[in-house]
């Protein structure tokens, strides 16, 4: 059974660092048939996908555009882990954040969801 | 962006009943569509992947149907335990997105 484990500060001060953990057990971070994501979802945005990293022979990563210039995930393969880091944050970015699994599915595995998530971390941007 | 639409934005409906949500898509996305189920502070859970595929372990109740830019969520007898919102999530394309939800409450 795959159990992602979220961890990380509740409160963020404007112009400063988010930064949220993502404990993996019954998977690798580093599975050639997964993916990794961060999720946020808040009143005003709804759920909305902020990127993922993936391993195929290398380590790929992927974006939402709309936080790309802020927003690193980076995989820790001795822990096995990934983390968000989304820098510059400002009132706006107040969400439940998620972190969760990619798998694909269908005709070749091609068509991907997300089949596992964490708890949610309440990250509240305030001074 | 893709932009996903879904309606209704809420609904009521009675133990029993036969429940249908509609998501469309702002361009043809072929079967590319995830369906998902959200208990108040709970994490969604997936209940169909790929338009119509059954995740396992989700009733049979649920299916799915649609191709191209329209997609539609059935229950087929409402149970009190579907009491929740419901999203579509389109997997085409990056940037992955979400239809803004349909509430489903029970009479």
């Amino acid at each position: 059974q795959v159990q992602l484990q979220q961890s990380g500060p509740g409160l963020v001060k404007p112009s400063q660092t988010l930064s949220l953990t993502c404990a993996i057990s019954g998977d690798s971070v580093s599975s050639n048939s997964a993916a990794w994501s961060w999720i946020r979802q808040s009143p005003s945005r709804g759920l909305e996908w902020l990127g993922r990293t993936y391993f195929r022979s290398k380590w790929h990563y992927d974006y939402a555009v709309s936080v790309k210039s802020r927003v690193t995930i980076n995989p820790d393969t001795s822990k096995n882990q990934f983390s968000l880091q989304l820098n510059s944050v400002t009132p706006d970015d107040t969400a439940v954040y998620y972190c969760a699994r990619v798998r694909g599915g269908g005709f070749g595995n091609l068509f991907y969801y997300f089949d596992y998530w964490g708890q949610g971390t309440l990250v509240t941007v305030s001074s | 962006d893709i932009q996903m639409t879904q309606s209704p934005s809420s609904l009521s409906a009675s133990v029993g009943d036969r429940v249908t949500i509609t998501c469309r898509a702002s361009q043809a996305i072929s079967s590319y569509v995830n369906w998902y189920q959200q208990d108040p502070g709970k994490a969604p859970k997936v209940l169909i992947y790929a338009a119509s595929n059954l995740q396992s372990g989700v009733p049979s109740r649920f299916s799915g149907s649609g191709y191209g830019t329209d997609f539609t969520l059935t229950i087929s007898s409402l149970q009190p335990e579907d009491s929740a919102t419901f999203y579509c999530q389109q997997s085409y394309t990056t940037p992955w997105t979400f239809g803004q939800g349909t509430k489903v409450e029970i009479k």
